[in-house]
């Protein structure tokens, strides 16, 4: 199994940048997830990182160093409605190699 | 329809009793997968489907669980003599396939046990 760690909540300002941080433990790693979930609504898909590096997707982008075990969502520009929970995700070789297993979840909180 | 889809979205049931809960994927995913997540966390995997075949079910609680997908679309998750620790919102998740890397999740079903 993984041990997923990422920040409990965290709060930002519109316009600004944010950075929500993740840490893992793997055996067999096979990718990075980031997903956001309204509350009340099914998590959708934001990111996928395999390889060592940046993704860019508009005002998102995401960060993954497989040696350090460590990932980063970074979102800017940040708009009211970015309030929401960011969950990381690793994806193992183990068992079937393809069910994600999820952290806590980051409750980001984007203020006036 | 466009989106993975589940019912109920919310089940009552009282201690004891068997409930059955339904996932429609998105029409022509091959692979199919439920999670649990409880108030305030992440969902944590419980089986998955390639078409029909369960391929792990590592994930399931218990042996009063149980997760079907007999004709390989609609897969049914069947929780038996259900007790209050099974109250969790339960997530239905499809993708087109081993080789795709993104999962669709559906809004999921909101159970609580009394």
């Amino acid at each position: 199994g993984q041990n997923i760690d990422q920040p409990t909540e965290m709060t930002a300002t519109e316009g600004a940048i944010v950075q929500i941080n993740c840490t893992y433990q793997t055996s067999g790693f096979n990718g990075l997830f980031w997903y956001q979930q309204h509350a009340g609504e099914a998590p959708t898909f934001l990111s996928y990182n395999v390889l060592d590096g940046l993704e860019e997707k508009g005002r998102f982008s995401s960060f993954l160093s497989r040696s350090k075990g460590y990932s980063y969502l970074l979102l800017k520009e940040l708009q009211m409605k970015d309030s929401a929970s960011y969950l990381c995700a690793v994806r193992d070789r183990g068992n079937s190699g393809y069910a994600l297993n999820f952290g806590k979840g980051t409750s980001l909180l984007v203020t006036p | 329809g466009a989106g993975v889809s589940q019912s109920p979205r919310y089940k009552v049931a009282k201690r004891g009793q068997d409930v059955a809960l339904r996932c429609d994927p998105i029409s022509g995913h091959v692979s199919l997968f439920w999670y649990q997540q409880a108030l305030g966390q992440g969902p944590e995997f419980l089986t998955y489907f390639q078409n029909e075949a369960q391929l792990d079910k590592s994930g399931l609680p218990s042996d009063r669980f149980f997760a079907e997908r007999p004709e390989g679309s609609v897969s049914t998750l069947k929780i038996q003599r259900t007790q209050q620790e099974d109250s969790a919102v339960y997530l239905c998740a499809s993708s087109r396939g081993q080789s795709y890397n993104e999962q669709f999740f559906g809004p999921g079903t909101r159970l609580t046990v009394l």
